[in-house]
């Protein structure tokens, strides 16, 4: 089966910049997280989504952050406009559902690395 | 809140030694408690899981860890440490809806010598 896809894997653009960010989550899964990896701050929950539907946006760090979902296969995180401090790792985890002996265990994608200058 | 403490940094363990990566974590209700590893330029692997029931549980690759509720702690162990074993690791605890959205440490980075 195929995992959590996330593109591009690198993404390198100018302050100012506009980005976009993109996830598959695994079929099935009805959780989706975005989340983002910095040496200072660690692993950051920015939000997370349940049936497409954005449970909790607390951790998105600002309104030049934006998260969406529009079907069960997709999700976008945008940064307009882009800042050096943004630079970082952005992972997206699909979760299956709960219940059913399933334990909310995260599947990660492997990252895209987000370099502002 | 939820919060999750991996008290060390970086650790250096001789290859054939044991290991062991403390966690402590904050949480108010039976936690849902995870390990992950991270290799370079990789996402996160989940090594082992604790929900309910036998406080020892065992993962892939060779490690346990172990839940202990007077200790709000969940430490991750391996016999026999292997030079493939050389990561990063992370203790999560489930938060939210019933152990949705995870919280993550900061993270141990496993050095292993020969």
């Amino acid at each position: 089966d195929a995992g959590v896809i996330q593109s591009p894997r690198h993404e390198v653009t100018e302050m100012g910049q506009e980005v976009t960010l993109r996830c598959k989550p695994i079929s099935g899964h009805d959780y989706l997280f975005w989340y983002r990896q910095t040496m200072m701050r660690g692993l950051e929950l920015l939000i997370y989504f349940n049936n497409n539907v954005p449970i909790d946006d607390s951790g998105m760090p600002e309104d030049r952050f934006s998260a969406k979902m529009p079907n069960a296969s997709f999700s976008t995180l945008k940064i307009q406009p882009s800042e050096p401090r943004d630079s970082a790792v952005y992972f997206c985890a699909s979760s299956p559902p709960l219940g059913q002996g399933k334990t909310g265990e995260l599947f990660f994608g492997e990252g895209s690395r987000l370099t502002v200058l | 809140a939820q919060s999750v403490t991996q008290p060390d940094i970086h650790i250096t363990v001789s290859e054939g030694a044991s290991l062991e990566l403390r966690c402590n974590y904050s949480y108010g209700a039976t936690p849902y408690l995870f390990w992950y590893v991270q290799s370079p330029g990789q996402g996160l692997q989940l090594l082992l899981k604790y929900f309910s029931g036998d406080t020892l549980v065992q993962g892939i690759k060779g490690f346990e860890a172990e839940f202990k509720r007077s200790q709000s702690s969940f430490n991750l162990r391996k016999p026999s440490v292997h030079w493939s074993d050389a990561a990063e690791y992370f203790c999560a605890v489930g938060a939210g809806q019933a152990g949705t959205a995870l919280i993550f440490g900061k993270g141990t980075t496993l050095s292993v010598s020969s």
